[in-house]
């Protein structure tokens, strides 16, 4: 069964680094987003991007963070200059178009664990 | 703010034991989703229920969207301890794509 992929499993920063967070969605889905998940913490939106722009994005997407689809088959999340308290999981998530409509599932992969030092 | 409440947070249970975790919320979705989640991984999906009123069933589990689409709830008969682990509510408010809210989770343990 197709499956959203993430590399890395695990990112160590100092921080004021840039990193990048990849994503492998699921080959005939078109819509992606990224959340994040704070150690002991709900899972939360960060971006949704589709057609090859930001759909939507939360208040945590600020000037520090940009998207890109830079090939047919990934999608990265970038950090400019990390602070500490952007440790946390790194979800990535997609979904399909089923006829003209979307359906509503989001399909996500095993996370980067990045730790800011 | 889309607030969605799962409750309860914790719950410890014996093997064969029923329960229920709820999913509230004052907002109307237009589908809610289940997932499972293991330590150090992603949510992995369990069921996506769209219609209200909707109720699907997973071999022992059983989710329920509620009549209006502001609640669910997901019902375990006969737990195993195969089932421990924590549960997460997630809600779309709408169908063109939008994020997920999600819930805080319920975190789930069968002993045998």
């Amino acid at each position: 069964e197709p499956e959203v992929t993430q590399t890395p499993s695990h990112q160590v920063t100092q921080m004021g680094q840039e990193v990048i967070l990849r994503c492998v969605p699921i080959s005939n889905h078109l819509y992606f987003y990224w959340y994040r998940q704070i150690l002991g913490q709900k899972v939360e939106f960060l971006v949704s991007f589709y057609n090859n722009e930001i759909s939507e994005k939360s208040e945590i997407f600020d000037d520090q963070f940009s998207v890109e689809r830079p090939d047919g088959s990934n999608f990265t999340l970038k950090i400019r200059s990390t602070k500490l308290e952007d440790s946390a999981m790194y979800f990535c998530a997609s979904r399909r178009l089923a006829g003209v409509y979307f359906t509503d599932t989001q399909y996500f992969g095993p996370g980067t664990r990045l730790t800011v030092l | 703010t889309q607030l969605l409440e799962q409750s309860p947070q914790f719950l410890s249970i014996q093997e064969g034991e029923n329960l229920t975790v709820y999913c509230n919320s004052s907002s109307v979705f237009s589908s809610l989703q289940w997932y499972r989640q293991e330590p150090g991984e992603g949510p992995v999906l369990l069921v996506t229920v769209v219609t209200g009123g909707e109720v699907k069933k997973l071999k022992r589990l059983t989710f329920q969207f509620g009549d209006a689409r502001k609640d669910s709830s997901l019902h375990i008969t006969a737990a195993q301890p195969g089932d421990t682990g924590l549960y997460l509510c997630a809600g779309a408010l709408s169908q063109a794509g939008t994020a997920l809210i999600f819930g805080k989770g319920t975190t789930l343990s069968v002993s045998s």
